[in-house]
């Protein structure tokens, strides 16, 4: 069973303050490692697709890394917005021999942007 | 490009009842997989689908559960006389492929309510 897992469990920052926030993975069998960002009564919104060592995306002033040797991804926010007020979710392929493509979710890092 | 489409939003059920969500991938679109979310829980695979196949149920209780995805028409999550621990967010995502790399698409959700 692949577990992956986020700290913190919840964040409150100042508008303008940067942030970051951990996703960790078993290392072994990596396939894949997919950030979402999920509003309060949205749908989750795909952020990043990140596959290879080192990778690092970016997307406006969200980017994020990844570390496949150790099994870390880190989410980083630069100068926070309230509209980023958000749960951000990180989620793994569980893959199998047969080729299992659900995603296993962390339980999300919940994230609150102070005006 | 419409997105992934899920109905009812809100369904509610007397226990022993049977609910039926539908969702409606993107167009494009012939992977369809499930997920739930249970109360103070994160994101749970149920099943995965592609068109009138079903791929991966491993996530999927073995009674009163089902799902299909047939050549015309939305997949359908078939819920059989609900119990109350059935009361749970049902989120179905869309693919346009079967890999690791692809990001998967989500739908609003179904907030199943058993009283």
């Amino acid at each position: 069973i692949l577990n992956v897992e986020q700290s913190p469990q919840s964040l409150h920052v100042q508008e303008g303050d940067s942030t970051n926030f951990t996703c960790s993975f078993p290392s072994s069998n990596f396939y894949a490692l997919h950030w979402y960002r999920w509003e309060t009564a949205k749908s989750p919104e795909a952020l990043f697709v990140m596959t290879l060592n080192g990778d690092e995306k970016k997307k406006g002033r969200i980017s994020a890394t990844l570390n496949t040797k150790e099994g870390y991804s880190y989410l980083y926010i630069k100068g926070s917005q309230p509209e980023d007020s958000a749960t951000y979710l990180c989620a793994s392929p569980a893959g199998s021999g047969a080729g299992s493509y659900q995603l296993t979710f962390g339980k999300g890092t919940k994230l609150s942007v102070i005006p | 490009n419409a997105g992934v489409m899920q109905n009812p939003r809100h369904l509610v059920r007397r226990r022993g009842q049977e609910a039926r969500l539908r969702c409606s991938p993107m167009k494009g679109h012939s992977h369809v997989y499930w997920y739930r979310q249970l109360p103070e829980e994160g994101l749970k695979f149920m099943v995965y689908l592609q068109k009138e196949n079903i791929i991966d149920e491993s996530g999927m209780p073995k009674e009163r559960f089902s799902a299909e995805f047939p050549k015309e028409g939305p997949s359908i999550l078939r819920i059989q006389q609900v119990v109350r621990g059935d009361s749970a967010a049902y989120f179905c995502a869309s693919s346009p492929a079967r890999d690791f790399y692809n990001e998967q698409f989500f739908g609003p959700g179904t907030r199943l309510t058993v009283l």
